[in-house]
């Protein structure tokens, strides 16, 4: 199937720095991706949908100003947690579909950790 | 709004026991359903799915039948095995779009 990969796949920063976590489809062009956060011993739940090229569309509730999506590539979606505090910590996880299918191939994930 | 639920876990059983894992919907009109499984350290991976009333979805000696009737999407497997420890995660995407919505997942722990 095809590969996702995330990098960093763990990060501890300091309450009000930026963090910055990039997912990139391998494989394959991902035309539209999606983010999510997962908490502890909970389900993922969507944060936004971004298609190359366009602006993000992020789900209620979602600060698009504290949670920057960046999607200019095929290959390529960054989320910029900004001025983090510890109430962001969580598991971050990236998705990927290629327009051809409508399955999603998801990253394995990034855990961040704000002191 | 759509919903799923499954059966909270951790579900614990022996190698070769029989595994269930209920999963139920709420949606509009006939979703795609799926099965996600995310093993320890890494990503969800689709297991199988289902995208009309009926139809049957098999992996790797998993399936789920979609019951349009009961609005469920039941997770079988006759004979785990301790490779089967993971999370699952079963998930709907409505007719009409592209966002997936997910249960809450349950952990499985086979023991040899």
């Amino acid at each position: 199937g095809a590969v996702v990969s995330q990098h960093p796949s763990w990060v501890i920063c300091k309450s009000g720095t930026s963090v910055k976590i990039e997912c990139r489809s391998l494989d394959f062009q991902a035309t539209t991706m999606f983010w999510y956060r997962q908490f502890p011993k909970q389900s993922l739940m969507l944060m936004a949908t971004s298609n190359e090229g366009s602006k993000a569309t992020y789900e209620q509730g979602v600060e698009k100003d504290k949670f920057l999506i960046n999607h200019a590539s095929l290959t390529l979606s960054t989320l910029t947690v900004t001025s983090a505090h510890p109430e962001d910590s969580s598991f971050y996880i990236c998705s990927g579909t290629s327009g051809r299918t409508d399955t999603q191939y998801f990253g394995p994930g990034t855990r961040l950790t704000v002191l | 709004g759509n919903s799923v639920t499954q059966m909270e876990g951790p579900v614990t059983l022996s190698e070769e026991a029989f595994l269930t894992i209920n999963c139920t919907y709420t949606a509009t009109g006939y979703p795609s359903l799926f099965w996600y499984v995310q093993y320890p350290g890494e990503g969800l991976q689709l297991l199988l799915k289902a995208t009309k009333a009926d139809d049957k979805g098999s992996n790797k000696g998993f399936e789920a039948t979609y019951r349009k009737e009961t609005t469920s999407f039941h997770l079988e497997k006759g004979s785990v095995q301790v490779s089967d420890s993971a999370v699952y995660f079963c998930a709907l995407r409505p007719a009409a779009g592209n966002k997936l919505t997910f249960g809450g997942g349950t952990r499985v722990l086979v023991k040899p």
